[in-house]
């Protein structure tokens, strides 16, 4: 199983865009990268999966990088209601420890 | 919009008792999950099952704990004996197509609390 990495924790601003990195470097060819949030007191939610391309959904935007180890997740203007963990995924429905995201008002 | 239900929302049971967690998924999915979060941790996996068949489980998944879809609607997670370190939140999630070019659903969650 891919390994992922995340930062424990991070800061935004309301309003402002928002980038949430993930490294797996060990992710195969055929590994999915998926992302999930789980708001407070709430299951995971779907937020985005891709391959290889870029990635655009209503919630956020997904960046894979060209050699796949590492990925991006965009929001673009985060609100108070974007506050939560954010787990990156880089096999079949497994989770990391995920990153915290605070949104200042 | 179709969602996940799980039920009891809270469970608390005595160490040594089974428990069995239900849960509906969503109606047309076909892959269905059972994860854990013990508090203040991540979300781990437990087991996936497609077709009656459990397609994999974790290291988590020992022999307490058994998964069944008794008919054609409900999803059950059975622990067989519970133990002080069972207490957690239970998720099930559902996906249409399962595998790794897909969505999961996941619900509300059931606390368990053995005691």
């Amino acid at each position: 199983d891919a390994k992922t990495t995340q930062p424990n924790s991070m800061e935004s601003n309301e309003e402002e865009p928002v980038h949430l990195p993930c490294n797996h470097s060990t992710i195969s060819g055929t590994d999915y990268i998926h992302w999930y949030r789980q708001l407070p007191s709430q299951g995971p939610e779907y937020v985005i999966h891709g391959l290889t391309s870029n990635v655009n959904n209503r919630m956020a935007s997904l960046a894979i990088a060209e050699d796949r180890k590492s990925s991006t997740l965009i929001l673009h203007r985060a609100t108070l209601r974007d506050a939560a963990v954010y787990y990156c995924s880089a096999n079949d429905m497994r989770f990391g420890a995920g990153t915290r995201l605070t949104v200042k008002p | 919009e179709p969602e996940v239900t799980q039920t009891p929302s809270h469970q608390v049971t005595q160490m040594g008792q089974e428990v069995i967690l239900r849960c509906v998924p969503i109606s047309n999915h076909l892959y269905f999950y059972w994860y854990r979060q013990i508090l203040g941790q991540k979300v781990e996996f437990l087991v996936s099952f497609y077709n009656n068949e459990i397609s994999e489980k974790s290291e988590i998944f020992d022999d307490q704990f058994s998964v069944e879809r008794p008919d054609g609607s409900n999803f059950t997670l059975k622990i067989r004996s519970t133990k002080l370190e069972d207490s957690a939140m239970y998720f099930c999630a559902s996906s249409k197509t399962g595998g790794p070019n897909t969505e999961a659903f996941f619900g509300q969650g059931t606390r368990l609390t053995v005691v």
